[in-house]
């Protein structure tokens, strides 16, 4: 089947301006998480999804992002007044179910904020 | 301390060796362990998950994971130069209730034909 899908590959914004990433997860997976990664470093772990559970937001790194899940399946990450810092690869990744199963990741976005 | 640490490298080993790649964690309670494989400008894929003590082998990959000493490795028999890319190792928690995963900052392969 199909894998995780994230639109766009691409973005480019002018600092200042607010931004959505898009994530269709593995049809099936329940679980859904966003990650980025800056140039150089490791993925960053930033918020997780599970069925009709409260998400796990605790790696947001400012009130500035935001993110949501509608219907348990398509998932919206939303950064808000973009700061040149927020440029990375914003990666999403879908599981089946249970705490440690496999995450499979999509392609990312690519955002650079000028 | 980070919680996930690896080498950063690059580890260069010669077309037809055996690449070792380590990586330590300092959550005691970590029960899921996982080895990504990325590329340059692609995304991570997986390559080998371990839960249990001692060595899980699939295929030219080896993941060996040792809880007391806090240690999980991979080896990769037989090189070849299409194995190089950068190596994440990650971790879930036993401090996390939910499926996030901590990775490490990845090693890089060098497979020099």
């Amino acid at each position: 089947g199909a894998g995780v899908s994230q639109s766009p590959s691409n973005k480019v914004t002018e600092k200042g301006k607010d931004v959505e990433l898009r994530c269709d997860p593995i049809s099936g997976h329940t679980a859904l998480y966003w990650y980025r990664q800056s140039l150089g470093q490791g993925l960053e772990f930033l918020i997780y999804f599970q069925g009709n559970s409260a998400p796990d937001k605790s790696g947001l790194p400012s009130d500035r992002f935001s993110a949501e899940r509608t219907g348990g399946s398509v998932s919206t990450l939303t950064i808000q007044r973009t700061q040149q810092e927020d440029s990375a690869v914003y990666l999403c990744a879908s599981s089946l179910v249970m705490v440690g199963d496999t995450q499979y990741f999509g392609p990312g976005t690519r955002l650079t904020v000028l | 301390q980070k919680e996930v640490e690896q080498n950063s490298g690059p580890l260069s080993v010669p077309e037809g060796a055996i690449a070792s790649l380590n990586c330590t964690y300092s959550d005691r309670g970590s029960q899921s362990f996982f080895w990504y494989r990325q590329y340059s400008g692609k995304s991570p894929e997986l390559i080998m998950f371990i839960y249990s003590n001692g060595d899980k082998e699939d295929g030219r990959f080896t993941a060996q994971l040792n809880k007391a000493s806090q240690y999980v490795s991979l080896l990769i028999r037989d090189s070849q130069p299409s194995d190089s890319a950068t190596y994440l190792c990650a971790v879930n928690g036993k401090k996390s209730n939910t499926g996030k995963l901590i990775f490490g900052q990845g090693t890089t392969l060098q497979v020099k034909p």
